[in-house]
C-alpha cells in the first residue's frame, strides 16, 4: 500500500512569509508526527497528534510554528513570518495505534529561507 | 533528561569487512529502542526495533542489534556490510504509556570503500 507522502518535496520562500506543509499518513494510521532535520540540531520532535486527543506540541520551537489535523488524517504545519533558521527538512510519521508501534516515515519536506 | 548518543559521526569501513554503530541511551523508564537508516535524499527506514524479550534482535538488510541494559547500549552489527550500505544511521529511543515521542541520536554516516 502507499506509504505517507509529504507536500511539497521542496520549497523555497522568503524570510517573513508563511508556508505550509501537508503530510498524508497511511491510511488507517491513528498516529501522526512531525520531525525536523537541520544541521546541528539533527531530528526532532515537533509534534504529535493521536487520534481525537489533544496533540503534543511540546516539540514547536516557537509560536510561529503551528499544526492541524482535519478528519484524523492528514495534517498541515504552518510556518509564519519564516526565518532563516527554519531552513531543514520537515519528516512526517505515522504509526498505527496508541500502543507502542513503529513509525513511518515520509520523504520530507526540504524547506529553504532566503 | 532523556537523549541518546551517537559517538562516531563518521565511520568509515571497506565492503566484506564487519560493522559495529554505537547507540548509548539515556532513559528513566523501560525504552523502546530502534535502529534507522536514512539513504541520500530518502526518508528513514526502520532496520529493526526492541521493545522486550531476546536482547538480540534481528532487523532488514543483515542487521542486528543487541540491547544491554547494564551499559545502556544498543549497538547495532553487521558481519560483512556492502556497498549499498553506505547512509546515515540513526538510533532512537521512545517511551510506552502513548507517550510516543522519538529522541534520535545525531547519526553516524557510514562509508563504505570498495
Amino acid at each position: 500500500g502507499a506509504g505517507v507522502s509529504q507536500s511539497p518535496s521542496n520549497k523555497v520562500t522568503e524570510k517573513g512569509k508563511d508556508v505550509e506543509l501537508r503530510c498524508d499518513p497511511i491510511s488507517g494510521h491513528t498516529a501522526l508526527y512531525w520531525y525536523r532535520q537541520s544541521l546541528g540540531q539533527g531530528l526532532e520532535f515537533l509534534i504529535y497528534f493521536q487520534g481525537n486527543s489533544a496533540p503534543d506540541k511540546s516539540g514547536l520551537p516557537s509560536d510561529r510554528f503551528s499544526a492541524e489535523r482535519t478528519g484524523g488524517s492528514v495534517s498541515t504545519l504552518t510556518i509564519q513570518r519564516t526565518q532563516q533558521e527554519d531552513s531543514a527538512v520537515y519528516l512526517c510519521a505515522s504509526s498505527p495505534g496508541q500502543t507502542y508501534n513503529e513509525q513511518f516515515f515520509g520523504p520530507g519536506t526540504r524547506l529553504t529561507v532566503l | 533528561a532523556q537523549s541518546v548518543t551517537q559517538p562516531d559521526i563518521h565511520i568509515t569501513v571497506s565492503e566484506g569487512a564487519s560493522l559495529e554503530l554505537r547507540c548509548n541511551y539515556s532513559y528513566g523508564a523501560t525504552p523502546y529502542l530502534f535502529w534507522y537508516v536514512q539513504s541520500p535524499g530518502q526518508g528513514l527506514q526502520l532496520l529493526l526495533k526492541y521493545f522486550s524479550g531476546d536482547t538480540l534482535v534481528q532487523g532488514i538488510k543483515g542487521f542486528e542489534a543487541e540491547f544491554k541494559r547494564s551499559q545502556s547500549s544498543f549497538n547495532l552489527r553487521k558481519p560483512s556490510v556492502h556497498w549499498s550500505d553506505a547512509a546515515e544511521y540513526f538510533c532512537a529511543v521512545g517511551g510506552s504509556g502513548g507517550y510516543n515521542k522519538l529522541i534520535f541520536g545525531a547519526g553516524t554516516r557510514l562509508a563504505v570503500h570498495p
